[in-house]
């Protein structure tokens, strides 16, 4: 069980906005955040490390943040191509990484 | 550009072993922590161990531990992930990803490791 907590879906039409959550423990205050994108059949990309911080080549349509033990991602005007599973990562106290259990967005 | 190649999978009764490697090319690898992390089929991601710059630290999950071993051959800039007493729940495509701070910047294209009688 993830210590990590994601919504199992979201859904949104094209142009619009979606916000994917992701909420957890001590772990999620005391360790910076990263979000991953994985389209299908496909390896997981680093969307945004360090809560919020985008890498190069990644779309402003991303948005991300983190309130205590919270943390968010936001997609702006939805693309047919932004349909994957979207997980959250972090570390525990243990120095182990963990993932939320991902959240798979369609595109309606 | 970094590149992450993954091989080394295939088909393995339950009991058995298998070796994983990982060849990195386009950073200095010994520079960088290295990690692999696994998906079961139609799951999410699982963190499976980690391994410091020098390789002289790691780290595993308690689903792993005692079972695998993580090395690494800095001047082959390469990682092995060694199995043993593979079980069915060890199926999954293991992927290898580096290290940067708190997140894994770069994934390897994954390799398909199948546990089954």
């Amino acid at each position: 069980q993830s210590v990590l907590t994601q919504p199992p879906s979201v859904s949104a039409a094209p142009g619009q906005k979606v916000t994917i959550s992701c909420s957890g423990n001590s772990s999620i205050r005391n360790n910076y955040v990263s979000w991953y994108q994985q389209l299908p059949g496909t390896a997981p990309k680093l969307l945004f490390y360090d809560d919020y911080k985008r890498p190069s080549g990644i779309p402003d349509r991303f948005s991300a943040s983190r309130s205590g033990t919270s943390a968010s991602l936001v997609i702006s005007r939805l693309q047919t191509g932004d349909e994957a599973i979207y997980y959250c990562g972090t570390w525990d106290a243990s120095l182990s990484a963990v993932f939320g259990g991902g959240t798979r967005l369609t595109v309606l | 550009e970094v590149q992450l190649v993954g091989s080394g999978g295939g088909l393995v009764r339950p009991g058995g072993s298998l070796r994983l490697s990982c060849t990195a090319a386009g950073f200095t690898f010994r520079s960088y922590a290295m990690s692999w992390v696994r998906q079961a089929p139609g799951k999410g991601l699982e963190w499976v161990s980690s391994i410091s710059g020098n390789g002289d630290t790691t780290y595993y999950a308690d689903s792993v531990k005692g079972r695998f071993t993580f090395s690494r051959d800095n001047s082959k800039n390469t990682l092995f992930l060694q199995m043993n007493s593979l079980r069915a729940e060890d199926t999954a495509i293991y992927y290898c990803a580096r290290n940067n701070y708190d997140s894994f910047d770069y994934w390897g294209q994954g390799t398909l490791v199948t546990v089954s009688s």
